[in-house]
């Protein structure tokens, strides 16, 4: 079974471009959670979805970041203009209803020259 | 006030001896679950333990188990027979209102860096 999938794996650009970050969660899975993750403040949630409604986006640092779920199959997270603050793993994440654990990707290792 | 606290940034352990990683949690909900994630150099999360407030035993899944204490708010997590390819950041998480219908987000620790010598 394909498990949550993100794109890019690696992105390198320089201050002041955007920056948009895919994922495609597991089939069925109704949350999608994007998390941001630097060895200063560690993991964070940034935004999570369900059922493609953003629930919560209070972890979202400032306006030059939003993130969209136009299907139950696809979630974008765009930061623009980026900054160098900005290079951190960036993960989404995808669970069932209620109970269980958060399946995550690989994660989008971006930095920001 | 943390949500989820685990003191200790770094650990050892001799190959094939047991280990715990502590982490304690603060959280007024009366159900919740907590979970343990490992991240190996690699970079990815994977799943390792799950226990929910109301379990009355303790969750194990192979070598891994989860020494829960609810009064003392404490859900450690235990390695037994520890291997070289246990070596990674081990992150404990909560995820409360399980029992609301309205899951919340995972809320995560700091991390313990584990490394296991041969």
């Amino acid at each position: 079974d394909a498990g949550v999938i993100q794109s890019p794996r690696h992105e390198v650009t320089e201050m002041g471009q955007e920056v948009t970050l895919r994922c495609k969660p597991i089939s069925g899975h109704d949350y999608l959670f994007w998390y941001r993750q630097t060895m200063m403040r560690g993991l964070e949630l940034l935004i999570y979805f369900n059922n493609n409604v953003p629930i919560d986006d209070s972890g979202m640092p400032e306006d030059r970041f939003s993130a969209k779920m136009p299907n139950a199959s696809f979630s974008t997270l765009k930061i623009q203009p980026s900054e160098p603050r900005d290079s951190a793993v960036y993960f989404c994440a995808s669970s069932l209803k209620i109970v269980g654990e958060l399946f995550f990707g690989e994660g989008s290792r971006l930095t920001v020259l | 006030a943390q949500k989820i606290t685990q003191t200790q940034p770094g650990m050892f352990v001799q190959e094939k001896e047991a280990v715990t990683l502590d982490c304690t949690y603060d959280t007024s909900d009366q159900s919740y679950g907590l979970f343990w994630y490992k991240q190996p150099s690699s970079g990815e999360m994977i799943f390792l333990i799950y226990q929910g407030s109301y379990d009355e035993q303790n969750a194990t899944e192979g070598r891994y188990s989860l020494n829960f204490q609810k009064a003392r708010k404490s859900a450690n997590l235990v390695i037994s027979a520890s291997q070289l390819g246990d070596s990674a950041m081990y992150f404990c998480a909560m995820r409360e209102g399980i029992s609301s219908g309205s899951a919340r987000q995972l809320t995560f620790g700091s991390g313990t860096q584990l490394t296991v010598l041969p």
